[in-house]
């Protein structure tokens, strides 16, 4: 059984950055048939993908256009885990996120973690 | 403003059959497979329908999808208080390349 438990921070100054990490347990982060994914949703925005990485015999990886300047997505084999960092943040980037283990259907989901911008 | 459109409410009573429409276009839905979340309050959305019409293990049989075109549908038949929470469907976009989701439809059981 898959297990995704994400952490870190829930609150971030505006113009920060925000980095949160999602623990894989159950597959492997170098999986050829996984892609691990970044998911937010706020009242205002919904469920809104932000980006993946997944590893084809190389890494690759893919952002929303919404977050492609701020975002960076990088695995962790080490740990077995992937990350993500969101620069320049303001309080639109409110909202709760979701980590999700694709492809095809995100079938797995982290618990999610509230954050909120603000000074 | 989200990608997929999907009517903001559903209400039925226990027993009834209710359907959810999901509206997209030739990029997304068109193109690819849909899948359908539902969401219990303060939880992570968790998988109800794949590849259009396929029920993941533990979910019962009264919930169906469908899709035609450029637009899909969730049934929910045999309506319980239990299946009260917010329904998405999804599906990956090709222009975009991500995914792209339903902006919810929150169930009411009457």
């Amino acid at each position: 059984q898959v297990q995704l438990q994400q952490s870190g921070p829930g609150l971030v100054k505006p113009s920060q950055t925000l980095s949160l990490t999602c623990a894989i347990s159950g597959d492997s982060v170098s999986s050829n048939s996984a892609t691990w994914n970044w998911i937010r949703q706020s009242p205002s925005r919904g469920l809104e993908w932000l980006g993946r990485t997944y590893y084809r015999s190389k890494w690759y990886n893919g952002y929303a256009v919404s977050v492609k300047s701020r975002i960076t997505i990088n695995p962790d084999t080490s740990k077995n885990q992937f990350s993500l960092q969101l620069n320049s943040v303001t309080p639109e980037d409110t909202a709760v996120y979701y980590c999700a283990r694709g492809p095809g259907t995100l079938n797995y989901w982290g618990q999610g973690t509230l954050v909120t911008v603000s000074s | 403003q989200s990608v997929l459109t999907q009517p903001p409410s559903a209400s039925g009573t226990p027993g009834q059959r209710v359907t959810i429409s999901c509206s997209g276009s030739s990029s997304n839905i068109g193109r690819d497979n849909v899948n359908w979340y539902q969401q219990l309050p303060e939880t992570a959305p968790k998988l109800l329908i794949y590849s259009n019409n396929q029920r993941p293990s533990g979910v019962p049989d009264r919930f169906s999808g469908s899709k035609s075109g450029t637009s899909a549908s969730l049934a929910i038949s045999g309506l319980q208080s239990e299946d009260e929470a917010d329904y998405y469907c999804s599906a990956w976009d090709g222009s975009l390349n991500g995914w792209v989701f339903g902006g919810g439809t929150k169930l009411t059981v009457l």
